[in-house]
């Protein structure tokens, strides 16, 4: 299965600034999905990232909060803009690994103060 | 829409004991379903799939799941826990011919020395 590394590990950032978090897969991939996991709770769909195309959102989510970019086929990135608190999360990039199984990145956890 | 249902967020359990953790989904269509496990502070791990063919599915760490069409369940067991399977488990599903992968709330398996 695919390796994800998923950069940063962990951030303390100030309400109103923006996180770029990245995802880089060892092998080429079509579809990238990044999930929000806040406090307590499961995994919410954020969007999917098809290379060279715009990011397909899901109810809730828009592009000017979390704009995302796929330049390639290995790459990804999901930018968190204007954070407030409400913002801090666990956020996790995933791919499909061509047999239906779905690999996680480690996860970025973001504490918004 | 697809939707998975874990009925229960926490299961205490005595070590050596067994253990069910229980998922329940719905769908309109055929599925696929997964269960995944979170240890803490780490990503998410693939435990087991279902995606066809026998109904009881094995899956790491000696966990198997069994998939009833019937009941529209996904019943995650273990015979025998040990300390060391402490962590959330989330069940979760996908429509076929569709990417996107709705996850339950999770569960939180805790062994008792």
């Amino acid at each position: 299965s695919a390796v994800i590394s998923q950069k940063p590990s962990r951030d303390i950032c100030q309400r109103g600034t923006s996180l770029t978090i990245q995802c880089q897969v060892d092998s080429q991939v079509t579809m990238m999905f990044w999930y929000r996991q806040q406090p307590g709770q499961s995994l919410t769909l954020i969007a999917t990232a098809n290379q060279g195309s715009e990011a397909t959102y899901e109810s809730g989510f828009v592009i000017d909060k979390f704009p995302i970019s796929r330049p390639n086929l290995t790459f990804s990135t999901l930018t968190v803009s204007n954070m407030s608190p409400e913002d801090s999360s666990i956020y996790l990039c995933s791919v499909e690994d061509g047999t239906r199984g779905y690999t996680f990145g480690s996860g970025t956890r973001l504490t918004v103060v | 829409a697809q939707s998975v249902t874990q009925l229960d967020s926490q299961v205490p359990v005595f070590e050596e004991a067994p253990v069910e953790l229980r998922c329940n989904y719905s769908s309109s269509v055929s599925v696929y379903l997964f269960w995944y496990v979170q240890y803490p502070n780490q990503g998410l791990q693939l435990l087991l799939k279902y995606l066809s063919g026998s109904t009881l599915v094995k899956g790491i760490n000696g966990f198997e799941a069994e998939f009833n069409k019937s009941q529209t369940s996904f019943h995650l067991r273990k015979p025998s826990v040990h300390i060391s399977d402490t962590a959330e488990y989330f069940c979760a599903v996908s429509e076929r011919g569709y990417q996107k992968v709705t996850f339950g709330t999770g569960t939180k398996l805790q062994v008792i020395p």
